[in-house]
Parts: C-alpha cells; structure tokens; sequence
C-alpha cells in the first residue's frame, strides 16, 4: 500500500535560516505529492503539489521536487519567517479507482521559528 | 468564497454517548471527504463521497461509524457509541470532483471538530 515517512520533528530554527524537512513515499503507480501546512488553530491548506516526475512545486518561498529515482519530496526555503511557524504534512495521492484522491498523509513535521 | 464549515469546533462527551459532527462543502463541490486526525499523527480518510454517493468507506468503523450526505451537498459524521479511542480531530475536505477533468484535484480542508471523549 501508500505510505509516507517523513523527518521526525520538531524543527527549531532561527529567523532567516534554511529550512528542508525530509520526505519519502512508497507508493505503486504514479502519484502526485503535495506538502499541506496546519497554522495554529487552523485547517489544512495546501501549499504545494507536483504531478509528475522532476516536477517542482513552489509557493511563498517554498519549493519541493518530485524525485521519481529517490521517491522523494523535499520541502525546502531559503529563509524562514516565524510566521512559517506550524505543522507540515507531506502526502501522496493515486489517481487510480477506488483510490481516487485519497491522500495518503506522513505524520507531519512541526516547525517553530524563532524571531 | 466561503471555506469549508465544520461544526462544532469543539465537542467533549463521556464514552458510551453519540456525537455528531456536520460539514458544508465549497459550494459546488461534487466530492467530500471525512479525515479523522489522531494526536501527533497525519489525517487518515475514513470515507469519500461522489455527490451523494460513498465510494471508500473501506476504512470507516462501520460497527459504530455511519455518514450521509443527503441531496450531495451537507454531510453528517456519527459515532454511536463514542469509545475513548475516539478521541481525535475529525476533518472534512471536498474538492470539485471527476468531472472537473483534473486526475487530481485540490482537496480544501475545514477546521476540523475536536473531540474529546471522557
């Protein structure tokens, strides 16, 4: 079946640093993968996504490849904010039958930035 | 454009009692979902409905558990009886559905209700 493993947290990081939190799948087929972020006392929302091999995602700073070779998701920033403060899932999706979007969550990496 | 709505945001109970949680969808979304989220853990999908249809209910407690989605647009989530191993966010999610084209489509999140069961 799908599963997703991401890096074990909390992520604590100083203001302007680097940030990558780690993903891997397993998955048959050819999944899409997408990074969703949960602020405190917030839904989830997606942040990024890639359907296809070496795709990349991007958004507010945020960038991740889709790594077929290394069935891999990295999310990575160049510089953290500590309003990027919260909790980061990676999780895949299979476009085929009854699994039809169903996401396939990791446990999710938290992240607090300091000032 | 409204989000998805969740209710309540909230709810504490003793074991042995039902609950009910309600979604309303982004209006015009044909596919909704209901997640349960357990402490320090990712959502896990506990049933998907097609417009009024649930096709994955596989890893719904069916022995306890039940849904509807009436009419296909509001759904309601039941636990009767509520266990203590319930207690967990429950989360509801639609996106537009197949017929949008996409083989993968966004799925928009609610806030979710957290449930407490004492």
């Amino acid at each position: 079946g799908n599963s997703v493993t991401q890096m074990e947290g909390p992520v604590t990081l100083s203001e302007e640093a680097f940030l990558t939190i780690n993903c891997t799948y397993t998955a048959t087929g050819y999944p899409s993968l997408f990074w969703y972020v949960q602020y405190p006392g917030e839904g989830l929302q997606l942040l990024l996504k890639a359907t296809k091999a070496d795709d990349k995602g991007s958004n507010k700073g945020f960038e991740a490849t889709y790594r077929k070779e290394t069935t891999s998701f990295h999310l990575e920033k160049g510089s953290v904010q500590v309003s990027d403060s919260a909790v980061y899932f990676c999780a895949l999706s299979n476009a085929g039958g009854t699994s039809y979007g169903k996401l396939t969550f990791g446990q999710g990496t938290i992240l607090t930035v300091h000032p | 454009e409204a989000g998805v709505v969740q209710s309540p945001r909230y709810k504490i109970i003793e074991k042995k009692q039902p609950v009910a949680f309600w979604c309303n969808p982004i209006s015009g979304h044909n596919t909704l979902y209901w997640y349960r989220q357990n402490l320090g853990q990712g959502p896990e999908l506990l049933i998907r409905y097609e417009n009024e249809e649930a096709v994955d209910d596989s890893q719904l407690p069916k022995d306890r558990f039940s849904a509807e989605r009436l009419k296909g647009v509001d759904s309601t989530l039941k636990i009767q009886p509520a266990e203590l191993g319930d207690s967990a966010v429950y989360l509801c999610a639609s996106s537009l559905g197949r017929t949008s084209g996409s083989s993968q489509e966004t799925q928009y999140f609610g806030p979710g209700t957290r449930l407490l069961v004492l």
